[in-house]
């Protein structure tokens, strides 16, 4: 089953723009993660925030949760040409500790040089 | 180098034949997963295992099958049962509770 929407599908910024993609889910979570894609390859973790926690950041990432929302922002800083990827979220649902993910359906972020 | 490796990154397949993809990791993680991907679509679950000589059931389960007789790999096969196997076959690994998935780099599979 699929717990995460994300929005927008497809996202084209200039290099140096922010970029931003949410991601909205259903159940209640232990916690929300980030990976990126690049085409053809395997999945990079980015980042993870805890049910309990509201915002968090990695260098030019900093994600945000609202567990009231159920919903999450992804926003990248200062883009460049090297984040052209696909941006997914996943959930760890409820008090499971079996790391099982749910994943979304992606953000293909474009950055045009 | 720590990792998680996949074997083969392009397979093709006649329908009628099963196939199976290999998925070897060295970071010494208890738990192991494969998900199937689709052009242009998320991640879906096909089986998973906390545990040497266990595993469950994901989400798309029907058609496939694997083995956990290490700890160090995760075979999944793919049988003539599935109906729509092409796809982007991506395995990941965890330590119990952390969360993080570290992923291989994917084995594509074409059914011709």
């Amino acid at each position: 089953s699929q717990q995460g929407e994300e929005d927008p599908q497809a996202l084209s910024i200039q290099e140096g723009e922010n970029a931003t993609m949410n991601c909205s889910y259903k159940t209640s979570i232990n916690n929300l993660q980030w990976y990126r894609q690049n085409s053809g390859r395997g999945l990079v973790h980015l980042i993870l925030i805890r049910s309990n926690e509201r915002e968090k950041h990695s260098g030019r990432l900093r994600v945000t949760l609202d567990t009231s929302k159920k919903s999450s922002s992804l926003l990248i800083t200062a883009s460049r040409a090297a984040d052209t990827a696909s941006y997914f979220c996943a959930t760890a649902e409820g008090s499971s500790n079996t790391g099982k993910l749910i994943f979304g359906q992606g953000t293909t972020l474009q950055v045009k040089p | 180098d720590g990792g998680i490796t996949q074997s083969p990154k392009y397979l093709f397949r006649k329908e009628g034949q099963n196939v199976t993809l290999s998925c070897e990791q060295n970071l010494n993680h208890d738990a192991m997963y494969w998900y199937r991907q689709d052009p242009g679509q998320g991640l879906r679950l096909i089986y998973y295992s906390q545990i040497v000589n266990d595993f469950q059931k994901g989400d798309i389960a029907e058609g496939y099958s694997v083995s956990r007789e290490k700890k160090e790999s995760f075979p999944l096969t793919v049988t003539s049962a599935q109906k729509n196997p092409t796809a982007f076959y991506l395995c990941a690994s965890s330590t119990q509770g952390t969360g993080e998935l570290f992923f291989g780099e994917g084995s594509r599979l074409t059914v011709l």
